[in-house]
């Protein structure tokens, strides 16, 4: 089975700043992965697919960039509204999601 | 506007069964695949199946290999999940989710989710 590990678990930002997610894959995925942003009591939202597509709808503010085993995603200039919890998912063989990044003020 | 509505949560002991439903509208069900994902209390996803757009192949979690089956209704527009030999690692919110068109393996919308305790 394929894991992915997503650092840091937890992260303080400022409204403004920049910020940068990894996820890591146990073997290469190409660019098949996706990201999604989840806020409490709510269901996920799709933010970014093939590592770097952006999903129809999404503020340009959010970007993906990887491919193989590593991945990233940037939120180049953070709003009130983007304090949730982010996960990475790989889609070449079966799904598997990434085990999540709090982001908090 | 696509919309997903799960129902059939509960309450159920260790060992029994429960069947969730999923009523898909405002998109051509029969031409999606369609996931069940699930996030136990405080933690992560999980995905849990898939089936394709016709029911012809359906995948599964280790975890629940064996004990759960996913099935659809194209002609009603709903999605089900047979849950059997339920364990408390079990109990989650489960989300029905759709698939992308665009690429296999990628949800592009998701139901609000119906909760399942599994507790004695």
């Amino acid at each position: 089975d394929i894991q992915l590990t997503q650092s840091p678990s937890t992260l303080s930002a400022s409204v403004g700043a920049r910020v940068t997610i990894t996820c890591r894959a146990s073997q290469s995925i190409e660019t098949s992965l996706a990201w999604y942003q989840q806020k409490p009591g709510e269901a996920p939202n799709l933010l970014i697919y093939k590592a770097s597509i952006l999903e129809s709808g999404v503020p340009s503010r959010f970007s993906g960039s990887g491919s193989g085993t590593e991945f990233t995603l940037t939120i180049s200039s953070l709003q009130p509204d983007d304090f949730a919890t982010y996960y990475c998912q790989q889609y070449t063989h079966y799904y598997t999601f990434g085990q999540g990044t709090k982001l908090e003020i | 506007e696509v919309q997903l509505l799960e129902s059939g949560g509960g309450l159920v002991r260790p060992g029994g069964s429960l069947r969730l439903s999923c009523t898909a509208s405002g998109f051509i069900f029969e031409h999606y695949a369609m996931n069940w994902v699930r996030q136990a209390p405080g933690k992560g996803l999980e995905w849990v199946s898939v089936v394709s757009d016709y029911g012809a192949t359906t995948y599964y979690a280790d975890s629940v290999k064996g004990r759960f089956t996913i099935s659809r209704d194209n002609s009603k527009n709903m999605l089900f999940l047979h849950m059997s030999s339920l364990r408390d690692d079990d109990t989650a919110t489960y989300f029905c989710a759709k698939g992308s068109m665009l690429v296999q393996g990628v949800i592009d919308h998701w139901g609000q989710g119906i909760p399942v305790t599994v507790s004695s």
